[in-house]
């Protein structure tokens, strides 16, 4: 079945850029998303990029994919401390009717 | 717009209880997925309905927990009896049936049974 992994952690300094990674390995995926979740939140959605495409960005925010290696990058300028939180990896493949498969989640610690 | 609206945001119970949490989903929006988040197991899909239809209930731990969908504006997740091991964050999320729209997530129901 598909499998979507993250690192669990990391962290950063203030004003920094932040990458956080992700590998999956179902390659009929269509679309690929980032979900970031703040404490007792539910996970809100930052951007998605379709399979098709190598890269996607947004404001601060860039999405990297390497379709090859099945690898998936989403990279934070300039990182504030607003931006600690978990940041999800989910991939949708063709066929399955919406569902979507979620990484364990990277929790993202930005310091001063 | 409003967004997805979780009832209640928390509940704390007695094992062996019935447990009722709730669902609003986004006006206009034809599916629904009910997810239960954990630290051991993460992020799982629990079942999912288009048109108020279930489609895939195959992540549905145990026939313990049920699932409906009434009307296009209402679902409830039931565990009955409850156990402590089903203590978790349940989230319930829609989307449109509009090409390439995402999931919107509630802010979930984070639920302890004692």
């Amino acid at each position: 079945g598909e499998d979507v992994e993250q690192s669990l952690f990391l962290s950063v300094r203030e004003g920094d850029s932040s990458v956080i990674n992700c590998t999956y390995t179902d390659s009929s995926s269509t679309y690929l998303y980032w979900y970031k979740q703040e404490p007792g939140a539910g996970l809100q959605l930052l951007t998605y990029i379709f399979s098709n495409m190598d890269m996607k960005q947004d404001q601060r925010l860039t999405v990297l994919l390497n379709k090859k290696d099945k690898h998936l990058s989403l990279r934070i300028a300039d990182t504030q401390t607003g931006d600690s939180a978990i940041y999800f990896c989910a991939e949708s493949a063709a066929g399955t009717a919406s569902k979507l498969t979620f990484g364990t989640g990277t929790r993202l610690q930005v310091t001063l | 717009d409003a967004g997805v609206i979780q009832s209640p945001r928390h509940e704390v119970t007695e094992m062996g209880q019935e447990v009722t949490l709730r669902c609003k989903p986004i006006s206009g929006h034809d599916y629904l997925f009910w997810y239960r988040q954990t630290m051991m197991r993460g992020l799982e899909l629990l079942i999912y309905f288009n048109n108020n239809v279930p489609i895939d209930d195959s992540g549905m731990p145990e026939d313990r927990f049920s699932a409906k969908m009434p009307n296009a504006s209402f679902s409830t997740l039931k565990i009955q009896p409850s156990e402590p091991r089903d203590s978790a964050v349940y989230f319930c999320a829609s989307r449109s049936d509009r090409l390439n729209q995402p999931q919107h997530f509630g802010d979930g129901t984070r639920l302890s049974i004692l």
